[in-house]
């Protein structure tokens, strides 16, 4: 079974804080992505990549970066946090499928990031 | 206009009806449809995935899509408490994510 992992379930900080959330996958995918959920706006797309060291912005990329040094590892930064970044944070992990297809995505537990 | 549309509910279905889950997507080059499931405090889970015009069915779950009209959607038949949850509506556009509908909460009565 695929296994991506994210480091914290729960996690609270503080306003100006730098946050690290932590992905790691097990099924060597080339695709990593970093979505926030909050509730009636659905997943937005923060950052995703498609190979080591490669990142591209998502629809929401302000307020945020990222890091993938290994294939099986990316990471969301908040570079100085804010109460705005209250949210759910989902990382997920893909195949990177046909021309024109996309393979599933599979999805880590979450961390629920509240920031006071 | 948002790229992936869905009802947000919530729908409510007595045990062992029907549900039936549309969403509809503005790009007309998507070529990639997937549904996910998410119970609440938990992460979505792929359900369904389908890549041509008309029905796809897996066990109790039938996808269904039509690209002349973008619409896809999910048909759940002989639905259980247990299929209470939230439904993502997942497609892939030209652009190369998947971009998610805001979900549909499903409520199965016992």
């Amino acid at each position: 079974d695929v296994k991506v992992t994210q480091s914290s379930r729960y996690l609270v900080k503080r306003t100006g804080e730098k946050v690290f959330l932590e992905c790691v996958q097990d099924m060597d995918h080339e695709n990593m992505f970093w979505y926030r959920q909050d509730p009636g706006l659905g997943l937005r797309l923060i950052y995703f990549s498609y190979d080591v060291k490669m990142k591209e912005k998502g629809d929401i990329p302000e307020g945020y970066s990222v890091s993938r040094e290994k294939k099986e590892r990316f990471s969301l930064i908040l570079e100085s946090a804010s109460t705005n970044q209250t949210s759910m944070y989902l990382c997920a992990s893909s195949r990177p499928g046909d021309v024109g297809r996309s393979t599933e995505a599979f999805f880590g537990q979450g961390t629920r990031l509240t920031v006071v | 206009q948002k790229e992936v549309e869905q009802n947000s509910g919530p729908l409510s279905v007595p045990e062992g009806a029907i549900a039936s889950l549309n969403c509809t997507y503005s790009d007309r080059g998507s070529q990639s449809f997937f549904w996910y499931r998410q119970y609440s405090g938990k992460s979505p889970e792929l359900i369904m995935s389908i890549y041509s015009n008309g029905d796809k069915e897996d066990g109790r779950f039938t996808a269904q899509l039509n690209k002349a009209s973008q619409y896809v959607s999910l048909l759940i038949r002989d639905s259980q408490p247990s299929d209470s949850a939230t439904y993502l509506c997942a497609v892939k556009g030209s652009a190369r994510q998947l971009t998610f509908g805001s979900g549909t909460q499903l409520t199965v009565l016992p």
